[in-house]
């Protein structure tokens, strides 16, 4: 069984390097979600895909992040000269297209710190 | 999506059960309930979901009231492994887009 996998797990950069995360969805799920968690707090949604479109981007997502999916399958989000407040744990999440439920599973995460 | 409010903390004793409620008064008709929790530095994990009725699975129970105004996610037989912050979201069933997470309930087993 083969859940959304994401990588690195942990990714420590310094202020104003650029970063890229990869996040693998379970196969054959359509939809694919981009998270950020900061201490204490409950995951805050940044942006979804349906397949390869980008169907809604969070206001958080400023103009530093951009996320693709190019081809419906893995996705990657980079954060361009990243800032100290980019510090969080960013987790990728996937869901199938079904008639009635879609619920979203979701991988281990990427923390992010920056120095 | 419909906003829920959760106790921030519960203690529970092992073995006994574990009783996590959740309101979420304005919970549209086609909205439903789902339960995830997450470990510390794990992703959420998805545990159930239901619209109106009671639900179970291996990991939980799902009580909803009649109105729908309210919920109670059970965990029978508590372990330490369940220590854990739990979140309720109510969200459409498909073509739902994104959840809204709030703070949770910190859910802490003792021996």
């Amino acid at each position: 069984d083969t859940g959304v996998s994401q990588n690195p797990r942990h990714k420590i950069t310094k202020r104003g390097q650029n970063v890229t995360f990869r996040c693998d969805p379970i196969s054959e799920h359509n939809r694919l979600y981009w998270y950020r968690q900061t201490l204490g707090q409950g995951p805050e949604f940044l942006t979804y895909f349906q397949n390869e479109a980008q169907l809604e981007k969070s206001r958080l997502l400023s103009d530093r992040f951009s996320a693709e999916r190019p081809k419906g399958s893995f996705s990657t989000l980079e954060i361009q000269r990243t800032e100290q407040g980019d510090s969080a744990m960013y987790l990728c999440a996937s869901s199938p297209i079904r008639t009635i439920t879609d619920t979203q599973y979701f991988g281990p995460g990427t923390r992010l710190t920056v120095l | 999506d419909a906003k829920t409010t959760q106790p921030p903390s519960m203690d529970c004793a092992e073995g006994r059960a574990a009783n996590l409620p959740c309101n979420h008064s304005t919970i549209s008709g086609n909205e439903y309930v789902y339960w995830y929790r997450q470990i510390h530095s794990q992703g959420p994990q998805y545990i159930i979901h239901g619209l109106k009725n009671n639900e179970t699975n291996e990991m939980a129970s799902l009580i909803i009231t009649e109105d729908r105004k309210s919920s109670t996610l059970i965990l029978p037989h508590a372990t330490l492994r369940d220590t854990a912050v739990y979140y309720c979201i109510v969200r459409v069933g498909t073509n739902a887009g994104k959840s809204t997470f709030g703070d949770g309930t910190t859910l802490t087993v003792k021996p």
